[in-house]
């Protein structure tokens, strides 16, 4: 298993600001993913963090608004850019070990739970 | 189905009583269904991985079964208890290990 630590785990931001949430994760991992979700919504992939390159975006998000990194196998950074209250969302790092192919169970932070006024 | 659907959006039982949710998802291109359980304020726990045709899953009181020609799996708890209060949610894999989320089933068990 793999145990999650994200920071902030809650912060309330102002209009136009940035903000960005750190993933750090107790062993090494195959994978990195950040999702989302907006009130009321589903868990929501917004891309694969990929070790020492670009991340890998799912349709609708963009680097420019979500510039991520991942350094190492075991951290990664996700920036919410220029910030609207519609990215008023809780913020969950996942991690996935192995190379089980579609059938490993991910495990995840506890969230980070932003704000924008 | 074109996403995963999860019914009822919101349930509240007594302790004692059994209950159990559906997770419907689309039937072709299968490839894992997997169940959580996100309590508030903790991480989404996973519960169960179901990869097979009429898999059935058992942990404790809590049970899945897998049905992937029709598109639908159930996830049972028995004799529920307060501590088992908590968002169910269901995802199915949908290759490049990426996982879709239903937007799950909230469950309140009163003492």
């Amino acid at each position: 298993s793999a145990v999650i630590s994200q920071k902030p785990s809650r912060d309330i931001c102002q209009r136009g600001t940035s903000l960005t949430i750190q993933c750090q994760v107790d062993s090494q991992v195959t994978m990195m993913f950040w999702y989302r979700q907006q009130p009321g919504q589903s868990l929501t992939l917004i891309a694969t963090a990929n070790q020492g390159s670009e991340a890998t975006y799912e349709s609708g998000f963009v680097i420019d608004k979500f510039p991520i990194s991942r350094p190492n196998l075991t951290f990664s950074t996700l920036t919410v850019s220029n910030m609207s209250p519609e990215d008023s969302s809780i913020y969950l790092c996942s991690a996935k070990q192995g190379l089980a192919a579609n059938t490993g169970e991910l495990f995840f932070g506890e969230g980070s739970r932003l704000t924008v006024l | 189905i074109l996403n995963v659907e999860q019914s009822p959006q919101s349930l509240h039982v007594q302790e004692g009583d059994s209950t159990n949710f559906t997770c419907s998802f689309p039937s072709s291109n299968f490839y894992a269904l997997h169940w959580y359980r996100w309590e508030t304020a903790k991480s989404p726990e996973a519960l169960f991985v179901m990869t097979l045709n009429g898999d059935e899953k058992k942990k404790g009181r809590i049970s899945a079964t897998l049905n992937t020609k029709e598109g639908y799996s159930y996830l049972y708890i028995k004799g529920s208890q307060p501590e088992d209060s908590a968002t169910y949610l269901c995802a199915r894999n949908t290759g490049f290990q990426k996982l879709v989320f239903g937007t799950g089933t909230r469950l309140l068990v009163s003492p």
